[in-house]
């Protein structure tokens, strides 16, 4: 089955440092990949959607420049999180839309960033 | 503009009872509807989607568009079943195809 793997599974970094979580497709070509924030025992957070070769659209509220996403591939995307804050800390967690099954999503298992 | 509501963020029932969980939405086109599921400490994974009318681990949700509702049933819960659920939407009017997640339902089966 599809699988998308996501790296770190967790990081702890100090404040004003910046920190890079990668999302991979591992067995099929996503297009279209989406960063969420999860808070404890709540619901996603869409933070943005990231379009191989083009910009990533951002959700109203989320700063573009310090979540700085690049999806250079049809496997990879990234997700930066710059001058990190401790209010940054946070689950984040990608997805991946599957070219042949358009609207159903692949998840990956989530990083847990904390910042000191 | 879309949206799913899921009205319960905790639902607790009895092993070996029935279990609902509710879903609406509100989209202005033809949508298609998901439940995906967290177990704890795993990923988000596909539950089931309207267009396929099956049944995983005994769940089944029908699409009722009168009623704009995709509620998740199961006529006999067990333990396992302990999970947040997530009900989503997604159509091809959507932004990239982005889904609308609901807030989730955290199911407790207690034995």
């Amino acid at each position: 089955g599809a699988v998308v793997s996501q790296h770190p599974s967790w990081v702890i970094c100090k404040s004003g440092t910046s920190v890079k979580i990668e999302c991979r497709s591992l067995d099929f070509q996503a297009t279209t990949m989406f960063w969420y924030r999860q808070f404890p025992k709540q619901s996603l957070m869409l933070m943005a959607t990231s379009n191989e070769g083009s910009k990533a659209t951002y959700e109203q509220g989320v700063e573009k420049d310090k979540f700085l996403i690049n999806h250079a591939s049809l496997t990879l995307s990234t997700l930066t999180v710059t001058s990190a804050h401790p209010e940054d800390s946070s689950f984040y967690i990608c997805s991946a839309r599957r070219l042949d099954e358009a609207n159903v999503l692949t998840f990956g298992a989530g990083s847990r960033l904390t910042v000191l | 503009a879309q949206r799913v509501t899921q009205p319960e963020k905790l639902l607790s029932v009895f092993k070996g009872a029935p279990v609902e969980l509710k879903c609406n939405y509100s989209y202005s086109g033809s949508p298609e509807l998901f439940w995906y599921v967290q177990y704890s400490r795993q990923r988000l994974q596909l539950l089931l989607r309207h267009i396929s009318r099956e049944s995983i681990k005994g769940f089944t949700a029908d699409l009722n568009k009168g009623e704009t509702s995709f509620h998740l049933k199961k006529p006999f819960a067990q333990e396992e079943d302990s999970a947040m659920y997530y009900c989503a939407l997604s159509g091809p009017d959507t932004n990239a195809g982005k889904s609308t997640f609901g807030d989730g339902t955290t199911l407790t089966v207690k034995p």
